[in-house]
């Protein structure tokens, strides 16, 4: 299984540039979320999903948009991009549920900066 | 609304010896999970251990355990005899029961492991 997989790794971006991070899962898990990481602030969630066709606001939402039109794909887009977005973000997947497979999933990142 | 607050930004330990990571929260939910993460520099969020709050008992792995102190919200990170592949970022995280990937993140410590 691949688990987790974004798409790309890296990428740099000129201000007011837009783009489409793509997160997608083989692991059929029904939530699906995006975080951005940066330096001595740990991980905030920008948006995830409970669902098909379902999207909610995270922690740091603004200057971001997703849509979930598959159960298996969750796309972070950057309409225009500014200085202020320039981090890492991950993509995580999780089926909560009681017990010991309750977790998140994680990819591996994609590095993004915008000059 | 919950918080992460993990106090070490960064910590070393000599190879073979035993390491402490702190970690405090604040909810007023009853139920939740609690969970120590490690990234190596891959970027890669690998989860370590997990607890449960309503199980009174510290969760172990391997060398990894945990001292869960419900009543003072903390939850701390015990490594023992530490190997140079536990360098790393540690994170502590948060979740109530209903939304496991839903995670609250404290901001990192940065853990070396010295030969």
């Amino acid at each position: 299984n691949a688990g987790v997989t974004q798409t790309p790794k890296f990428r740099v971006l000129k201000t007011g540039q837009s783009m489409t991070l793509l997160c997608a899962q083989d692991m059929n898990h029904e939530y699906m979320y995006w975080y951005r990481q940066d330096p001595g602030m740990g991980l905030r969630l920008i948006h995830y999903s409970v669902g098909e066709g379902t999207t909610a606001k995270g922690e740091v939402p603004d200057g971001y948009n997703v849509s979930r039109l598959k159960k298996q794909n969750f796309l972070l887009g950057l309409e225009s991009a500014a200085p202020s977005q320039t981090s890492v973000y991950f993509c995580a997947s999780s089926y909560p549920r009681g017990g010991l497979d309750t977790e998140a999933f994680f990819g591996q990142g994609t590095r993004l900066t915008v000059v | 609304a919950q918080t992460v607050t993990q106090s070490q930004p960064e910590m070393s330990v000599q190879e073979a010896e035993t390491v402490t990571l702190s970690c405090t929260y604040d909810t007023s939910e009853n139920n939740y999970y609690l969970f120590w993460y490690k990234q190596p520099p891959s970027r890669q969020m690998i989860l370590v251990i997990r607890q449960e709050a309503y199980k009174q008992q510290n969760a172990t792995e391997n060398r990894f355990s945990v001292n869960f102190q419900k009543a003072a919200k903390s939850f701390s990170l015990k490594i023992s005899d530490s190997q140079l592949g536990d360098t790393a970022m540690y994170f502590c995280a948060f979740t109530k029961t209903s939304n496991t990937g839903k995670l609250i993140f404290g901001q990192g410590t940065t853990l070396q492991v010295k030969p």
